[in-house]
């Protein structure tokens, strides 16, 4: 079966301060991965995803995301934060025979200024 | 259209009134999901139509919901005998093709209250 754990229901940063939102995967065989980003009144938007291609994947907003096979780890990052980043973050994974996506249980990201 | 739409935005209930749920995927897009969101909980997988056939319903919770679509456009979920554990936030993606690397786009969902 496939799950995704997220650490951390709610973590705050200061404004400039790396970000780090950790997620990992269970999954017999290495999965897809996503991260999703949920602003306030608005629907999920892809920030990246990992196909099994390179395992450094970059995405929009200057976030990056390495997936470590031997960790079973897929931890979002960006080096600085800004006060724009403040939303719901999701990971997901879905493998790559199937449509379905499990998704973790969300990491609310605040940035003080 | 520019990207997925979901109505209403916003539907309260009675506990055992029937509701629907409509979304309206990218134009093209072959593929349509259906995730619900209770509060506090991640993404739950419900349905998903490649076309207007539904090769997974293995998400649906109960056989009180069910979904259709017409063609490669419209869907609707509808919730019978709604009950307050009904209570949640719907969500609807589509993408281009049923592959797992294609990217689901996400409508800003439906929120239902179920008094």
């Amino acid at each position: 079966a496939q799950s995704v754990t997220q650490l951390g229901s709610h973590v705050s940063v200061s404004e400039g301060a790396l970000v780090l939102l950790r997620c990992n995967y269970s999954s017999s065989v290495p999965p897809y991965l996503f991260w999703y980003v949920q602003y306030p009144n608005q629907g999920l938007q892809l920030l990246l995803k990992y196909t099994s291609a390179a395992t450094l994947v970059k995405g929009i907003n200057g976030f990056e995301a390495e997936f470590k096979k031997s960790e079973t780890s897929f931890h979002l990052t960006k080096p600085s934060a800004h006060m724009s980043d403040a939303a719901e973050y999701f990971c997901a994974v879905i493998m790559n025979t199937g449509n379905q996506f499990y998704f973790g249980t969300g990491t609310s990201l605040t940035v003080i200024p | 259209g520019a990207g997925v739409s979901q109505s209403p935005s916003n539907k309260v209930t009675e506990k055992g009134k029937d509701v629907e749920l409509r979304c309206d995927p990218i134009s093209g897009h072959t593929a349509l999901y259906w995730y619900r969101q209770r509060l506090g909980q991640g993404l739950e997988f419900l349905i998903y139509f490649q076309g207007n056939s539904a090769p997974d319903k293995s998400g649906l919770p109960s056989d009180r919901f069910s979904a259709e679509r017409t063609g490669e456009s419209v869907s609707t979920l509808t919730i019978q005998r709604t009950q307050q554990e009904d209570s949640a936030v719907y969500l609807c993606a589509s993408s281009l093709v049923p592959l797992a690397t294609d990217t689901q786009y996400f409508g800003p969902g439906t929120r239902l209250t179920v008094l």
